[in-house]
């Protein structure tokens, strides 16, 4: 199926443990983003890649590791898990950074860390 | 630093009664504005791009309308399925990054 998915939809982890969240999109987009969605802070930047093997910092990158071997998939992972990542977390991809049709957002990996 | 910032944090509507959401914003540059609607449970979904003050778009009951400062999304005569999370976004200078509010939650009632 065309689109962006995320995977998995919810997952629950430890402190300390490495976790890695999975997005892939279909339609060879240049750009992919990950944003984390908070109550009261709405949807943050933590990374974005304009093209296979480029990426870069957002607005709260700390914690997190970004690659992007393949134009199709960017995973974002998690090195050692804190409480303060528990967190809805997107990922969204674009072809002309934004213009006109702005970011297609993915289902979203709801992420709980105990 | 670019900032974004929404009103009301929540409106509650009856069905056929109009109003409007506020995007205020402070950047340098700006290259576009955005909205976006986000249904629980997922992710926000693409609705307009504005770039210039005067600039307006429609699509069904709403309509985007953008000043120098502030952009409206203006909903008229709403139903319950408008029901939604109302994100407005900016994208400024040489970045291709967009910056978020924290959005509007709208509640129509029938």
């Amino acid at each position: 199926d065309a689109g962006i998915t995320q995977s998995p939809r919810y997952k629950i982890t430890e402190t300390g443990r490495q976790v890695t969240l999975m997005c892939h999109q279909t339609w060879s987009h240049s750009y992919m983003f990950w944003y984390r969605q908070d109550l009261g802070h709405g949807l943050r930047l933590i990374y974005y890649s304009a093209a296979a093997d480029i990426t870069d910092k957002g607005e709260v990158p700390d914690g997190y590791v970004v690659s992007r071997s393949k134009t199709e998939n960017f995973p974002l992972t998690l090195e050692s898990a804190t409480r303060s990542q528990t967190s809805v977390y997107f990922c969204a991809s674009s072809e002309n950074g934004g213009f006109p049709d702005g970011y297609t957002f993915g289902s979203g990996t709801r992420l709980t860390v105990v | 630093e670019d900032q974004v910032t929404q009103s009301p944090e929540a409106l509650r509507l009856q069905e056929g009664e109009s109003s409007s959401l506020n995007c205020s914003y402070t950047v340098s540059g700006l290259r576009g504005l955005f909205w976006y609607r986000q249904d629980p449970g997922k992710g926000p979904e693409f609705l307009f791009t504005l770039y210039s003050a005067g600039e307006e778009k429609e699509k069904e009951r709403l309509k985007a309308t953008l000043t120098k400062k502030e952009s409206f999304l203006h909903i008229t005569a709403p139903k319950p399925e408008d029901s939604a999370t109302y994100l407005c976004a900016v994208q400024a200078g040489s970045g291709n990054k967009l910056v978020f509010g924290a959005g509007t939650i709208l509640r129509v009632k029938s």
